[in-house]
């Protein structure tokens, strides 16, 4: 059973703050490792896919890096504004068969 | 919009209803997915097809039947649900190999009474 896990599950910070996010995911088979944003009654958004150890990709205030040999990647908010609340799902893909594994996902809210 | 949509955005059904959930998309994309998302749960791959063919059946019930006539199109057919099967139904597309980002609809929220 292939796992993926997201810490924390849930975190508040405040308007301004810089955060961070960790997604674990089995070491053996890897092929690529997803980030989306989910914001309530949207869809989920894709981020960033990764698929080279050391990785590093930004989108604005947003950056992912990725160590595929430990099984693990890092999602950061600089700067953390209201608008960022979302859930933030990661996934691994295992392999070339377009079978995507979600993590539970981290819940941000940012207070003004 | 994000490219996929969903219909309809919430159905409820009795237990010995038959009902259809419909996926459409035009971005060109050649895979499709079905996932569900119970409360508290990650997102469960369902179905995957590619090019139109079932490459995936994650040991899903056979009261979910899904139908890909052509490769903008997926349904997810439905019968005789449990209670339990109350969630949301998200159906995505992708170019297929999973270097390549999803494309997520909306989703339908079934409640099953």
């Amino acid at each position: 059973i292939l796992n993926v896990e997201q810490s924390p599950q849930s975190l508040h910070v405040q308007e301004g703050d810089s955060t961070n996010f960790t997604c674990s995911f089995p070491s053996s088979n890897f092929y690529a490792l997803h980030w989306y944003r989910w914001e309530t009654a949207k869809s989920p958004e894709a981020l960033f896919v990764m698929t080279l150890n050391g990785d590093e990709k930004k989108k604005g205030r947003i950056s992912a890096t990725l160590n595929t040999k430990e099984g693990y990647s890092y999602l950061y908010i600089k700067g953390s504004q209201p608008e960022d609340s979302a859930t933030y799902l990661c996934a691994f893909g295992s392999g070339n068969t377009g079978k995507l594994i979600f993590g539970q996902g981290t819940t941000l809210q940012v207070k003004p | 919009e994000t490219g996929v949509t969903q219909t309809p955005r919430h159905l409820v059904m009795g237990m010995t209803n038959k009902k259809s959930l419909k996926c459409e998309q035009h971005l060109g994309h050649n895979a499709m997915y079905w996932y569900k998302q119970s409360a508290k749960k990650p997102l469960e791959l369902m179905f995957v097809y590619s090019l139109e063919e079932r490459v995936e059946n994650n040991s899903v019930p056979s009261r979910f039947s899904p139908e890909c006539p052509n490769s903008s199109h997926l349904f997810l057919h439905l019968h005789t649900l449990q209670p339990e099967d109350s969630a949301l139904y998200l159906c995505a597309s992708s170019q297929g190999p999973t270097k390549y980002g999803y494309t997520f609809g909306s989703g339908t929220r079934l409640t099953v009474v």
